[in-house]
């Protein structure tokens, strides 16, 4: 059974810094990509990033780009988000999600974590 | 960019009832399109991946069609477990999702 555990959510200020994790568990970890999306609260989802298996190919919407940094350890069956210079608009729950097909990066996702909420507030 | 547009925002309706929901993309995305079911609290759920195929277990009652940039979700025959929020998603350039419907107890 595929499970996806996100951690490492909380309370941070302006400014500050937070990593998230995703354990994987239930299938091959390195073949499949990766991604990061988030809701404000009483919002939409919005994409937030992606990693291909190998962790050699990184996307981030134009919203974190410079600011986020995606990573796997694929030894832990592990994915992570740095998040630096976080500001209020970043609060929201994030979720990690899983790709569909192996070896591919389609951008839609067939498994969710059950997401991690991120508060940035002073 | 691609700017997906779902309508309605809300949807009231009972149970028994056939739902349509449609999604608008701001350029033609062909069938690269996804339908996520999402419930308070917890995170989506994948109903319909390349505008038209059923997700494995997804019940039948519910169906994807469209191409380009026209799309729509149907249920055939509305649920108790159905009242949810569902979202529609391209994937033809990176990832866009709509802003959602709301299918709420008439």
């Amino acid at each position: 059974e595929v499970q996806l555990l996100g951690s490492g959510g909380g309370l941070v200020q302006p400014g500050g810094s937070l990593r998230l994790s995703c354990a994987a568990s239930g299938f091959t970890f390195s073949t499949y990509a990766m991604n990061w999306v988030r809701q404000a609260p009483g919002k939409g989802l919005e994409w937030v990033s992606a990693i291909s298996g190998s962790g050699g190919a990184t996307y981030y919407a134009d919203s974190v780009k410079g600011r986020f940094t995606i990573s796997r350890d694929n030894s832990k069956n592990t994915l992570y988000l740095q998040m630096n210079s976080l500001r209020a608009e970043d609060t929201a729950v994030y979720y990690c999600a899983k790709e569909p097909v192996p070896g591919t990066m389609w951008y839609y996702f067939d498994y969710w974590g059950q997401g991690t909420l991120v508060t940035v507030s002073s | 960019d691609i700017q997906m547009t779902q309508s309605p925002s809300t949807l009231s309706a009972s149970v028994g009832d056939r739902v349509t929901i449609t999604c608008r993309a701001s350029q033609s995305i062909s069938s690269w399109l996804a339908w996520y079911q999402q419930k308070p609290g917890k995170a989506p759920k994948l109903l319909i991946y390349k505008a038209s195929s059923l997700e494995s277990g997804v019940p039948s009652r519910f169906s994807g069609s469209g191409s380009g940039t026209e799309f729509t979700l149907t249920i055939s025959s509305l649920q108790p477990d159905d009242f949810a929020t569902y979202y529609c998603q391209q994937y033809n350039n990176y990832c866009t999702f709509g802003q959602g419907t709301k299918v709420e107890i008439k």
